[in-house]
């Protein structure tokens, strides 16, 4: 299984409202990643975590919140959100605790969030 | 971190060979150069990595220039799949740089 699922596929909230995009591996993978896509934009690094710790936070907002309860779960956990911040969040997975330079990562699909 | 340079599209023709450049001039000795790819309303997929010399996977070759200033993602038989918008990247594996920073791309259209 080399699969990196996303739920939901797509997700409409308001500015005031509190939701969490989820991520799932079944790889065994000890990194996983959080990433955002603006429309035909590359994507961009949020979170990285290593071993279920946060190793790297890329200066994201604190309305955006990670959470990793176990080696085969990833949250962000969104509140108070604003229209700008619509667009497709990738989370991502490798063998790799580190960045070695080596391990392939693995993406999901993506939840594209819409913020009213 | 060292940056890449690539060509904001290119067009080829179906079953035909595509040589995608990628130009990283400021490339240390640690970094490794990755491509991946990322198929319309898909997440980005890998498709090759290497660090000196030339490498050859299911899906691509990669030509590194002898100076590795320079290499080309070459897809032999370019198919209509194949269009999607293609990142080169470099990753340093003696580091804490090491993490995947996309830059522009290159997006590949492929004409039937």
């Amino acid at each position: 299984d080399t699969e990196v699922t996303q739920t939901p596929k797509h997700l409409v909230m308001g500015m005031t409202n509190k939701k969490s995009l989820k991520c799932e591996q079944h790889m065994g993978h000890r990194a996983m990643y959080w990433y955002k896509q603006k429309a035909k934009k590359p994507p961009e690094l949020m979170f990285v975590y290593s071993y279920e710790k946060l190793s790297i936070n890329e200066s994201v907002p604190s309305r955006f919140s990670p959470e990793c309860p176990n080696s085969s779960l990833l949250n962000l956990h969104l509140h108070a959100l604003q229209p700008e911040d619509s667009a497709l969040y990738l989370c991502a997975s490798s063998s790799s605790p580190r960045p070695t330079g080596t391990g392939e990562l693995f993406f999901g699909e993506g939840s594209r969030l819409t913020v009213l | 971190d060292a940056k890449t340079t690539q060509p904001n599209s290119m067009e080829s023709n179906e079953e035909e060979p595509v040589h995608l450049p990628c130009n990283h001039s400021t490339i240390s000795g640690t970094d490794y150069i990755h491509w991946y790819r990322q198929l319309p309303s898909q997440g980005p997929e890998y498709v090759i990595h290497g660090l000196t010399s030339n490498v050859n996977n299911r899906m691509a070759s990669l030509a590194i220039a002898e100076d590795r200033k320079s290499s080309t993602l070459i897809l032999h038989r370019a198919t209509l799949r194949d269009a999607a918008v293609y990142y080169c990247i470099l990753r340093d594996y003696g580091g804490s740089q090491g993490n995947l920073i996309f830059g522009k791309g290159t997006k590949l259209s492929v004409k039937p």
